[in-house]
């Protein structure tokens, strides 16, 4: 069954650790993206990658970073940087932007 | 500045009757629009979609009709079943100089409740 594998579904962090959450589609998609949701509040865009070994800054890249070794991972690291990371993290891909993207079901990242 | 705006933050009707979900958009350059379905805790499912050199795109129960004009598009779904409630997302998408895939726009939902 084709899709998009986001891990793990709960995520704990402490403060001032960075955290990684997976991201891999076997769609063979090109494109690949990063979305927060935060509630009541649509998605915003973090992180997208049109191909390998090349990304782009979304709306809020700030305290994040990516990384697109192969064309079917696009793993996120939240850093320490980021001041505010308690979301609900959803990755999503596309072969092209005139197809529609399709969602993993998402990592919800809470701080203790 | 929100881009694309989905105003009524929930929506009740009728099982049977016609849903209607609005959003509008203030961006001119986006050029491609798409709805969501979201269930919580779930990522967002695709619905339809339509370009800006459509005025309307059907699929089933689904219809989305964009007024370019108005910077307005609307999500209709005929007829409305207890399935159908979920959160509904608008978003949008502009071709960017030099081409090549860019991330969505999304307003910040409808919750449709679908009333038996």
């Amino acid at each position: 069954d084709g899709g998009i594998t986001q891990s793990p579904k709960y995520l704990f962090r402490k403060e001032g650790q960075n955290v990684t959450l997976s991201c891999e589609q076997n769609l063979n998609h090109d494109a690949m993206y990063w979305y927060r949701q935060d509630p009541g509040q649509g998605l915003r865009l973090i992180y997208y990658s049109q191909i390998v070994n090349d990304f782009q800054k979304g709306d809020i890249a700030e305290g994040y970073s990516v990384s697109r070794e192969k064309k079917e991972s696009f793993p996120l690291t939240v850093t320490s940087a980021q001041k505010n990371p308690t979301a609900f993290y959803l990755c999503a891909s596309s072969f092209t932007r005139d197809q529609p993207q399709h969602f993993g079901d998402g990592t919800r990242l809470s701080i203790l | 500045d929100q881009q694309v705006k989905q105003n009524s933050p929930s929506l009740s009707v009728q099982e049977g009757r016609i849903s209607i979900l609005n959003c509008d958009y203030t961006n001119s350059m986006f050029d491609y629009f798409l709805w969501y379905k979201k269930y919580p805790a779930e990522g967002p499912t695709f619905l339809i979609s339509i370009s800006s050199i459509k005025d309307k795109n059907e699929d089933g129960r689904f219809t989305v009709f964009l007024n370019k004009s108005a910077k307005h598009l609307s999500l209709h779904i005929v007829p409305s079943q207890p399935g159908d409630s979920a959160v509904y997302f608008c978003a949008a998408s502009a071709w960017i100089s030099g081409g090549g895939a860019d991330g969505l726009t999304f307003g910040k939902g409808t919750h449709l409740i679908i009333q038996p």
